[in-house]
């Protein structure tokens, strides 16, 4: 079946630490995104990606990397530089219009 | 001037009962807005979208009604179920073509049987 699938669904990070979190998306989708959510509150924009190789920032990209290497990848680095990163992180595609299609979550805690 | 639906953050209502959700967009130039179901612990789903030249559109159980004049979009389930609840959320894209969207806070929904 077609979907988005994120990995892993729950990470654990030590301060200091960089961690790596996985999108693979077998939609043939041509745009992908990162949304962090925050408990009780709405989904905010940190990367995205309209097509391979091409990615621009949203509206809380700082301490956060990505990469667009393939049409069906979009992985998220949380950098030591995030001073806030423990949060629930959703992944996101769509083709170039329409809804979005997300991921079950990658739920991070900064122990 | 014309009254529209507050934003609640939280929403109770009995098992057969009609549920409205309201949500307050921010940007006049938004076309696109959709309404999306997050149950706990998981992403959200698609529910049902609207494009800014109608007014109205249906879906299974559910309608979603655009009011420009005042930038505000709400959500109408029928019948609600126990398996409604959940954390509802409107979304607006400004940009259509660019497919990126602004999220309100949303609304959580709690059906009681």
């Amino acid at each position: 079946d077609g979907g988005i699938t994120q990995s892993p669904k729950y990470l654990f990070r030590k301060e200091g630490q960089n961690v790596t979190l996985s999108c693979e998306q077998n939609l043939n989708h041509d745009a992908m995104y990162w949304y962090r959510q925050d408990p009780g509150q709405g989904l905010r924009l940190i990367y995205y990606s309209q097509i391979v190789n091409d990615f621009q920032k949203g509206d809380i990209a700082e301490g956060y990397s990505v990469s667009r290497e393939k049409k069906e990848s979009f992985p998220l680095t949380v950098t030591s530089a995030q001073k806030n990163p423990t949060a629930f992180y959703l992944c996101a595609s769509s083709f170039f219009t329409g809804e979005l299609f997300f991921g079950e979550g990658s739920r991070l805690t900064v122990l | 001037g014309e009254s529209v639906g507050l934003h609640l953050p939280t929403l109770s209502v009995q098992e057969g009962d009609n549920s409205i959700i309201n949500c307050a967009y921010s940007n006049s130039a938004s076309d696109y807005f959709i309404w999306y179901k997050q149950e706990s612990g998981k992403g959200p789903q698609f529910i049902i979208d609207i494009r800014s030249n109608m007014d109205k559109r249906q879906g299974q159980r559910v309608t979603v009604l655009l009011n420009k004049t005042v930038k505000h979009l709400s959500l109408q389930i029928a019948a609600t179920q126990p398996g409604d609840s959940a954390v509802y959320f409107c979304a607006e894209n400004i940009d259509t073509n660019a497919g990126k969207s602004t999220f309100g806070d949303g609304t959580t929904l709690t059906v009681k049987p």
